[in-house]
């Protein structure tokens, strides 16, 4: 049973299209994080959300916290092609801040020009 | 800065033998994990350590051992290689906390 679902698992759309993807749980986090990834490397940190109901805004980016703090998305505004990568949210289960990582299953984003 | 480095890039094994791969981190971080990346699967936690002489089982552990010597390095075991282990396979290291996790560049292993 994965602990984080994210939907959709791929997006195909064009350039200049905005996109939501979402990262939804029954278990309460203390914290959320979203990584985006390229291929032949390792994900990278995009952003941390630690209070529910937060907001944060990273350029085109908007990420969001829910109110309950089980759930998360990330809304792109005038996808670009550079935008394409896979993008995965990571959680610490138990409401501990000191554990281990899961992620979700991950997002395939693809921009075409 | 070196980061987290994980060694081979490349590697492919034959049914039942026996390899390590290795990870080493140079930012004196006190936890480490090694997950595994499969289409459709996201990354997995294989196993993870929260300090020197301390290591613990993720959600897929059989068929794979660490042990934790060092702050710097954290090597994982494969005893038995089979085809379900082809798969790429990250390092990853981080503070307490909330810090982001810091990953490797990753090894691609093939098991024939």
């Amino acid at each position: 049973t994965q602990l984080l679902e994210q939907s959709p698992q791929f997006l195909s759309i064009q350039e200049g299209e905005n996109l939501t993807v979402y990262c939804n749980s029954s278990s309460v986090f203390s914290s959320l994080q979203w990584y985006r990834q390229e291929p032949g490397e390792g994900p990278v940190l995009l952003v941390t959300v630690v209070t529910g109901g937060e907001v944060k805004k990273l350029k085109r980016l908007t990420f969001q916290f829910g109110d309950a703090r089980k759930d998360s998305s990330l809304h792109i505004t005038a996808a670009q092609p550079g935008d394409t990568g896979l993008y995965l949210c990571a959680a610490i289960a138990g409401g501990t801040s000191y554990g281990k990582l899961t992620f979700g299953q991950g997002t395939i984003l693809t921009v075409h020009p | 800065n070196a980061g987290v480095t994980q060694t081979p890039k490349f590697q492919v094994l034959k049914t039942g033998q026996s390899m390590t791969l290795q990870c080493a981190q140079d930012m004196n971080h006190e936890y480490m994990s090694w997950y595994r990346q499969d289409p459709g699967m996201g990354l997995r936690l294989i196993h993870y350590s929260v300090g020197a002489g301390i290591t613990d089982q993720g959600e897929v552990p059989n068929g794979y051992n660490v042990s934790r010597s060092t702050t710097e390095d954290f090597p994982l075991r494969l005893l038995s290689a089979a085809p379900s282990q082809t798969s790429v396979y990250f390092c990853a290291s981080r503070t307490s906390g909330n810090s982001p996790l810091h990953f490797g560049n990753g090894t691609r292993l093939t098991v024939t």
